[in-house]
């Protein structure tokens, strides 16, 4: 089974601060994504990359930067974390952009910006 | 309009029944259908996806699209309160989009 593994569960970071979520998958795959979880919004894509090096913006990128040096790990960057950054991250990766196999999802990280 | 759109629930089911879950979807051009299910807190989980009109089958879970109709659907049969959770309908063209989810519960 794939794995893709996010390094923290839980954590609280202050406002300002800059924070990295770490995201590593270990079936070789090329596609990688990031994504929020808010209640009545659902999963909104944050950035996107299908290749080493290479990052898309999804639909809401604004106060994040994402970074993809090897093809395993994908990191996401709240330069300055605000209040309304706090939310559950999931970070998915799939063999396919999604057309045929669907996306496999880490745990999650519950961010709480205070 | 929202791209993928679910009713949001909470759906209630007796342990035993029917749980009827839909899907409708506004690109025509969408090639693949997913059904994720996600427990509280934890991360959703593919559990179905269907490609072709029709009914795909895998256990108590029954997928069913309608392309001309733009919907797809989830039927899980003898319900089990391990059954209740959040499912998430993803339609795909290039990348997936998720729908926000119907909370299902089924009731002992």
């Amino acid at each position: 089974d794939v794995k893709v593994t996010q390094s923290s569960r839980y954590l609280v970071k202050r406002t300002g601060e800059k924070v990295f979520l770490e995201c590593v998958q270990d079936m070789d795959h090329e596609n990688m994504f990031w994504y929020r979880q808010d209640p009545g919004l659902g999963l909104r894509l944050i950035y996107f990359s299908y290749d080493v090096k290479m990052k898309e913006k999804g639909d809401i990128p604004e106060g994040y930067s994402v970074s993809r040096e090897k093809k395993e790990r994908f990191s996401l960057i709240l330069e300055s974390a605000s209040t309304n950054q706090t939310s559950m991250y999931l970070c998915a990766s799939s063999l396919s952009p999604g057309t045929f196999y669907g996306y496999t999802f880490g745990s999650g990280t519950r961010l709480t910006v205070v | 309009q929202k791209e993928v759109e679910q009713n949001s629930g909470p759906l209630s089911v007796p342990e035993g029944a029917i749980a009827s879950l839909n899907c409708t979807y506004s690109d025509r051009g969408s090639q693949s259908f997913f059904w994720y299910r996600q427990y509280s807190g934890k991360s959703p989980e593919l559990i179905m996806f269907i490609y072709s009109n029709g009914d795909k089958e895998d256990g108590r879970f029954t997928a069913q699209l309608n392309k001309a109709s733009q919907y797809v659907s989830l039927l899980i049969r003898d319900s089990q309160p391990s059954d209740s959770a959040t499912y998430l309908c993803a339609v795909s063209n290039e990348k997936l989009t998720f729908g926000t989810g119907t909370r299902l519960t089924i009731i002992p």
